[in-house]
């Protein structure tokens, strides 16, 4: 019952280094998301999945790739990292929660990642 | 940008004061959320309200929601040093499953 797992917690890459993020979720819910949270701001809708088998861009989907695995998984890919990438990175699914209730978004504990 | 205007931007009270803060939209909604995240932590959600719905009650939290103004506000009673923490709304654009943030609302409780 982990709820959001994201790995890893911290990254450090060079320019042009690319990497996964991974994100996986137990609570059987069809869609997942990927935010970018700069410091001081909001986040920012990198891309999502509505259901397993589909990814759509959101807000800023540039310089960046996902697969939804399967049901549970949903990765985030850098190609080429660039200092601009510098962020944390939230991953989430959306449903309802163990105690039912409202549909709501669910969160990972985030990955702080730095391109040198 | 597609993003949500919260204000203020920054907010400080004093303990046992209400704090008040404000979102903006841009799109049509099928519902609108608020969230709280502490420093350098993940969000945890707080409340939810309808497109449909006018107001919503939640312990010491009070959402309203005007769809016409495109607008939301949290207002939080009472408020406590364990309330200091950014807070953010985010809106389902209907017909999807899009959610968009807000920029952000950073409360600090003084004791």
């Amino acid at each position: 019952n982990a709820g959001v797992t994201q790995t890893p917690k911290f990254q450090v890459l060079k320019t042009g280094q690319s990497m996964t993020l991974q994100c996986a979720q137990d609570m059987n819910h069809n869609s997942m998301y990927w935010y970018r949270q700069d410091p001081g701001m909001g986040l920012r809708l990198i891309y999502y999945s509505a259901s397993e088998g589909t990814t759509d861009k959101g807000e800023v989907p540039n310089g960046y790739n996902v697969s939804r695995l399967n049901k549970r998984e949903f990765s985030l890919r850098l190609e080429s990292a660039a200092p601009s990438q510098t962020s944390v990175y939230f991953c989430a699914s959306w449903g309802r929660g163990r105690l039912a209730g409202n549909n709501e978004q669910f969160f990972g504990p985030g990955t702080r990642l730095t391109v040198l | 940008s597609q993003q949500g205007e919260e204000d203020p931007q920054a907010l400080s009270i004093q303990e046992g004061e209400n704090a008040t803060m404000n979102c903006s939209y841009k799109t049509s909604i099928n519902n609108l959320q608020w969230y709280r995240q502490n420093s350098g932590r993940g969000l945890v959600h707080l409340i939810l309200i309808r497109s449909n719905e006018r107001e919503k009650h939640s312990g010491r939290l009070r959402v309203t929601l005007d769809t016409s103004k495109k607008s939301s506000s949290l207002l939080i009673t009472a408020s406590r040093a364990a309330d200091t923490a950014s807070y953010f709304c985010a809106t389902l654009t209907s017909g999807t499953y899009k959610y968009i943030f807000g920029t952000g609302t950073r409360l600090k409780v003084l004791a």
